[in-house]
Order: C-alpha cells, then sequence, then structure tokens
C-alpha cells in the first residue's frame, strides 16, 4: 500500500506564475489535509478537504489561495500569482475517516518545496 | 485558540544519553496527541500516537507521555543514537479535526 503521494517534490516558480501542488491519498482514505511549513517555523494547518467538498479551510490565505479533492484524481492545492513568502514546504496527509474509532491518525506526504524567485 | 509549544528549541547531547523532550498545549480539550520525527529536507515520520483516554504509548526505546489535564507531553529517548539527530514535532488535534503543531526540538546527537 503505497503512502501518501506529493508532487512535485520541488517547484520553482517566479513571482507572479501559478503554482500547483498535488497530493495523492493513501488507498482508502478520503479525507486530505494540506499544511504550509515556512522556515524555522512549524506546520501550520491550511485546510481539511473530503471529495468534492471543503470541509475547514479557517487556516487558508483569504486571497491567492486554494483546494480542490474533486471525485477522481488527486487533491490540488493551487497558488496563484506566487510571492517570495509564499516559498515554504507544503505538506499534504491523509486519513481514512475522520474519526475511525479510536484509531484516528494521520499520514503524510513527503511534502513540496516551493521556492519563489 | 489552541497553541503548542515545544522546549527546548534545540538539543545537543552526546551519544548513549536518555533525553526528554518537552510539550504543552492551552486547550486540553484534544482527541489525540501525536509525535512526528522530521529529517532535514524530508517529510513527517509518525513516532508515536496517543489517544485522549490514554497516558503513554511506547515503540522501542520512544516512549511518549499524555498529561491531558495539565496540557502536557513528554517524549522520552532512552540511550540515544547519532542517527536519533532530527527535528521532532509534537502536534495535536481537536475535537473538530484540527491538527496544530509545535515549532519542533532539534536534537542532535553526537558519537
Amino acid at each position: 500500500n503505497a503512502g501518501v503521494m506529493q508532487n512535485p517534490r520541488h517547484l520553482v516558480r517566479r513571482r507572479g506564475q501559478e503554482a500547483r501542488l498535488r497530493c495523492s491519498p493513501m488507498k482508502g482514505h478520503s479525507h486530505v489535509y494540506w499544511y504550509r511549513q515556512l522556515p524555522e517555523e512549524g506546520l501550520k494547518f491550511m485546510v481539511y478537504l473530503q471529495k468534492e467538498n471543503i470541509i475547514d479551510e479557517s487556516g487558508m490565505p483569504k486571497e491567492r489561495f486554494s483546494a480542490e479533492f474533486p471525485k477522481e484524481g488527486p487533491s490540488i492545492l493551487r497558488i496563484q500569482q506566487v510571492v517570495r513568502g509564499d516559498s515554504a514546504a507544503y505538506f499534504c496527509a491523509s486519513s481514512p475517516l475522520a474519526f475511525s474509532g479510536s484509531l484516528y491518525e494521520q499520514y503524510f506526504g513527503p511534502g513540496t518545496r516551493l521556492t519563489v524567485t | 485558540k489552541q497553541e503548542v509549544t515545544q522546549i527546548p528549541a534545540a538539543l545537543s547531547v552526546p551519544e548513549g544519553e536518555n533525553l526528554v523532550l518537552n510539550c504543552s498545549f492551552t486547550d486540553s480539550a484534544i482527541y489525540n496527541l501525536q509525535w512526528f520525527r522530521q529529517d532535514p529536507g524530508k517529510g513527517l515520520t509518525s513516532l508515536l500516537l496517543i489517544q485522549s483516554s490514554q497516558r503513554e504509548q511506547t515503540s522501542g526505546r520512544l516512549n511518549a507521555s499524555l498529561d491531558k489535564s495539565s496540557g502536557r507531553s513528554t517524549l522520552y529517548i532512552a540511550a540515544s543514537q547519532p542517527g536519533d539527530s532530527a527535528t521532532y514535532l509534537c502536534a495535536v488535534m481537536g475535537n473538530n479535526n484540527d491538527m496544530r503543531f509545535g515549532a519542533g526540538t532539534r536534537l542532535t546527537v553526537k558519537p
């Protein structure tokens, strides 16, 4: 059973371009979470999605950022008109159910490192 | 709003030493607490998960404890090895499915 997959692993964008980050959850997982880790800071929650639904986007910047998790295919985190401050590692995690008995756990992908030049 | 604090921010110890990493959180209404390891340039590896009803979990040389009422968790590493060098992250899961992370403790184990 492959783990959570993210691609690309490294992404370089110039200011003003768009960045698309992909996350394929573990097989059987229908919940996806995105986190951002700025340099020298801890991970911060961005958004929680189920298939075709955004459940909690309280951590998403109000502008330029969007996320989706379509019925088919990976979850996408999209950043429009990137700025230098968007440079960070973006992690995706998945879980089988929001609360799966007493064994709820999020499994993390390797991350995408975005560099904005 | 849940805030998670990890102390110390960095720790350097000689090989073989036992050590304790600390994590504190402000809201005791948590669903679970998880300790992760992060190697430079890599993703997160889950080490231990403690449910809110549990007091501790053990895996090999690692032992994590949870005192929900006081808002504290510790990660105990026995007989540390250079391969344990990494950043250790504590994360708490709230009852509304949000996970909050500490800034991490950067551990260096010297041969």
